[in-house]
C-alpha cells in the first residue's frame, strides 16, 4: 500500500497564477485533511473533509478551495497564489483518530 | 476550539540522557492526544498517542503521561540517541464530531554525541 500520496512534490507559482495540489489514500479512510506549515510553526488546518461529499473550513481556509473527488482523493486549489501562500502542504487521511501523512508539496509563490 | 501549547521550543540533551517535552490544552473534552516526529525534510510521523481514559502509556523509550485535571500532557524520550533528533509535534483533537486535530508549535530536540 503507498499509504498517503501527493503531487506534485514541488511548485513554483508567480503571483496571481493558479494550481491544484492533489492527495490520495489507499487506506480506505473516511476522513481527509489538508495543512500547511510553515517555518518554526506547527500544522495549521486549511480544510477537510470528514466523509466522501463533504467538505468544511479549517482555521486557515481563505484563498483556498477543496473538492472531496471520491472516497481515495481530495484536492486543494489556490486559484490566485499570493507570496503569503508559500509553504508546505501535507495531505492527511484518517479512519478513526490517527491521522496519516502524504509526504507534502512544496509551493513557492513569487 | 482546542488550543494546545508546546514549550520548550528548543531542546538540547546528550546523548544518553532523558527528554521531557510538555503540553497543555484548553478544551477539557478532548479525549485524544498524539505525539509525532517530523525529521528534516520529510513528514510528520505518529510515535505514540494516548486516550483520556488513560493516565499512561509506553512504547519502549517513549512514553507519554496525561493530566486530565491539569489539563497537560508529556512525552519523555528515555536513553536518547542522536536519531532521536527531529521536531516533535503534540497535539489534541477537537470534541466536535469532525474530530480535528489542533497542534501545538512544535519542539526541536537535538540530542548531543
Amino acid at each position: 500500500n503507498a499509504g498517503v500520496t501527493q503531487t506534485p512534490k514541488f511548485q513554483v507559482l508567480k503571483t496571481g497564477q493558479s494550481m491544484t495540489l492533489q492527495c490520495a489514500q489507499d487506506m480506505n479512510h473516511n476522513s481527509m485533511y489538508w495543512y500547511r506549515q510553515d517555518p518554526g510553526m506547527g500544522l495549521r488546518l486549511i480544510y477537510y473533509s470528514a466523509s466522501e461529499g463533504t467538505t468544511d473550513k479549517g482555521e486557515v481556509p481563505n484563498g483556498y478551495n477543496v473538492s472531496r473527488l471520491n472516497k481515495r482523493e481530495f484536492s486543494l486549489r489556490l486559484e490566485s497564489a499570493a507570496p503569503s501562500q508559500t509553504s508546505v502542504y501535507f495531505c492527511a487521511s484518517s479512519s478513526l483518530d490517527e491521522q496519516y501523512f502524504g509526504p507534502g508539496t512544496r509551493l513557492t509563490v513569487t | 476550539g482546542e488550543n494546545v501549547e508546546q514549550h520548550p521550543s528548543t531542546l538540547s540533551v546528550q546523548e544518553g540522557d532523558s527528554a521531557v517535552i510538555k503540553c497543555t490544552y484548553s478544551d477539557s473534552a478532548s479525549n485524544y492526544f498524539p505525539w509525532y516526529k517530523q525529521e528534516l525534510g520529510k513528514r510528520p510521523q505518529l510515535i505514540i498517542d494516548i486516550r483520556s481514559n488513560v493516565g499512561e502509556k509506553k512504547d519502549q523509550r517513549i512514553a507519554v503521561t496525561l493530566n486530565k485535571t491539569a489539563k497537560h500532557f508529556s512525552l519523555h524520550i528515555t536513553e536518547t540517541q542522536p536519531e532521536d533528533s527531529a521536531v516533535y509535534f503534540c497535539a489534541g483533537i477537537s470534541s466536535g464530531s469532525a474530530r480535528q486535530l489542533t497542534f501545538g508549535s512544535g519542539t526541536q530536540l537535538t540530542v548531543l554525541p
